[in-house]
């Protein structure tokens, strides 16, 4: 299977603890995008990298989040002192990095998380 | 980003033709309007998108107005494995940009 994926699939974890995620995008993908979802929403903007670079950081991203692409293939998306509206569906997507081209997201399953 | 407003649920009988409106008038002259789907416990899929002329591929067909102001994600032949939430987005002309979601239609397929 060559598309994007993450790790874990599901996380229940304690009030206050910290918990990191991971993505693999598909390979030749150098831009990588972290969404939030919620129950009955629609999936919110968290951030964006092309190759190892942050470019953008959605307002929702508070000092707790941090997400790094050290190397512009995987990206870990690291949550400290974790909240109970942290609670909700993490999604990663990558995309093709050329210019001039529409580049359509791939998602992949995402990772569920229940903070108690 | 413009706005889309979509109905919040939808029924449709498998085999036959569905309908998805979306509305979004305030829809800017270079944005593209977007179709994503997503079936229950899975992430977002893309299905199509177009500018101004219809377009059709091998998953639906998009119609958008002459106004662009609304535009209609036809699936041909629904299927029990087309019910999801079927997601409109309007997009700027930018291939790295986010992708800004709303609550979506729930189309549930029934034999």
């Amino acid at each position: 299977d060559t598309g994007v994926s993450q790790n874990p699939r599901h996380k229940i974890t304690k009030r206050g603890q910290n918990v990191t995620f991971r993505c693999d995008p598909i390979s030749e993908h150098n831009r990588l995008y972290w969404y939030r979802q919620t129950l009955g929403q629609g999936p919110e903007f968290l951030t964006y990298f092309q190759n190892e670079a942050q470019l953008e950081k959605s307002r929702l991203l508070s000092d707790r989040f941090s997400a790094e692409r050290p190397k512009g293939s995987f990206s870990t998306l690291e949550i400290q002192r974790t909240e109970q509206g942290d609670s909700a569906m993490y999604l990663c997507a990558s995309s093709l990095g050329l210019a001039g081209v529409d580049n359509e997201q791939f998602f992949g399953p995402g990772t569920r998380l229940t903070v108690l | 980003d413009a706005k889309t407003t979509q109905p919040t649920s939808m029924d449709c009988a498998e085999g036959r033709a569905a309908n998805l409106p979306c509305n979004h008038s305030t829809i800017s002259g270079n944005e593209y309007v977007y179709w994503y789907r997503q079936i229950h416990s899975q992430g977002p899929q893309y299905i199509i998108h177009g500018l101004k002329n219809n377009e059709t591929n091998e998953m639906a067909s998009l119609i958008i107005t002459e106004d662009r102001k609304s535009s209609t994600l036809i699936l041909p032949h629904a299927t029990l494995r087309d019910t999801a939430v079927y997601y409109c987005i309007v997009r700027p002309p930018r291939n790295d940009y986010k992708l800004s979601f709303g609550a979506g239609t729930t189309v549930t397929v029934r034999a």
